[in-house]
């Protein structure tokens, strides 16, 4: 199984800043047949479903805002999130998508400062 | 729509086998896979286990010898059942919907609480 390794596990921001939340597969996710890396990235708020907001590692989903921005490629990936808003506080968890069984990273929760 | 809605007991006793339907509609189960996934309260998500478009199914590893995933395409439903509950089975159990590069569409969740 393909064990993701998500960090940190806590964020404490302030409005305006810039995180940076990073995601390490223990396999390469880069698909050799489209050259698309396989690595999703997920917002969860409390009591919310969560929510796509990145795919193919840096592919906004529609209607999220350019300040979530996804990077990486092969096992190393990054969800830089730019000038934070009060909105943007909640869990967020990376998923390989590249085989079965699909993993989890443990999760980054951004708090306020 | 797209539109993915768990239901199921709130409430199952230990060692008991859960029984949980996601109705969906909006898109086909012929042409979309569909994907459990739980999270325990407070804690992270954790992929159960997949049905294929085709029928196929996948599983969680650390879930495999209790958990089984089926559907029935005439109702626009997949079900999982999974025996030998323990407390540490309870949580928010997700359906959600593969769209080929990953799950996008995912349904509210439905609670359940492993307690006698």
């Amino acid at each position: 199984d393909i064990v993701m390794t998500q960090s940190p596990f806590s964020l404490a921001v302030s409005e305006g800043e810039m995180v940076t939340i990073n995601c390490k597969s223990s396999q390469s996710l880069l698909s050799s047949g489209n050259q698309k890396n396989y690595l999703a990235w997920y917002q969860q708020k409390p009591g919310q479903s969560p929510k796509l907001l990145i795919y193919y590692a840096s592919t906004r989903q529609s209607g999220v805002p350019d300040r979530f921005i996804g990077s990486g490629s092969g096992t190393d990936f990054t969800l830089t999130i730019s000038d934070v808003q009060a909105e943007d506080l909640a869990d967020y968890y990376c998923l390989q998508h590249y085989s079965s069984p699909y993993t989890f990273g443990a999760g980054t929760k951004l708090e306020l400062k | 729509q797209v539109q993915l809605k768990e239901s199921g007991p709130g409430l199952v006793q230990p060692s008991q086998t859960l029984s949980l339907t996601c109705t969906v509609s909006g898109f086909s189960l012929t042409s979309y896979n569909v994907h459990w996934v739980r999270q325990p309260p407070g804690k992270g998500l954790e992929w159960m286990g997949r049905m294929r478009y085709n029928g196929d199914t996948s599983y969680n590893s650390a879930l495999k010898s209790r958990l089984s995933i089926s559907r029935d395409t005439s109702k626009n439903q997949v079900f999982l059942k999974m025996n030998s509950l323990q407390t540490d089975d309870t949580g928010t159990y997700y359906c959600t919907r593969d769209c080929g590069y990953t799950t996008d569409y995912w349904g509210q969740g439905v609670m359940v609480t492993v307690s006698s």
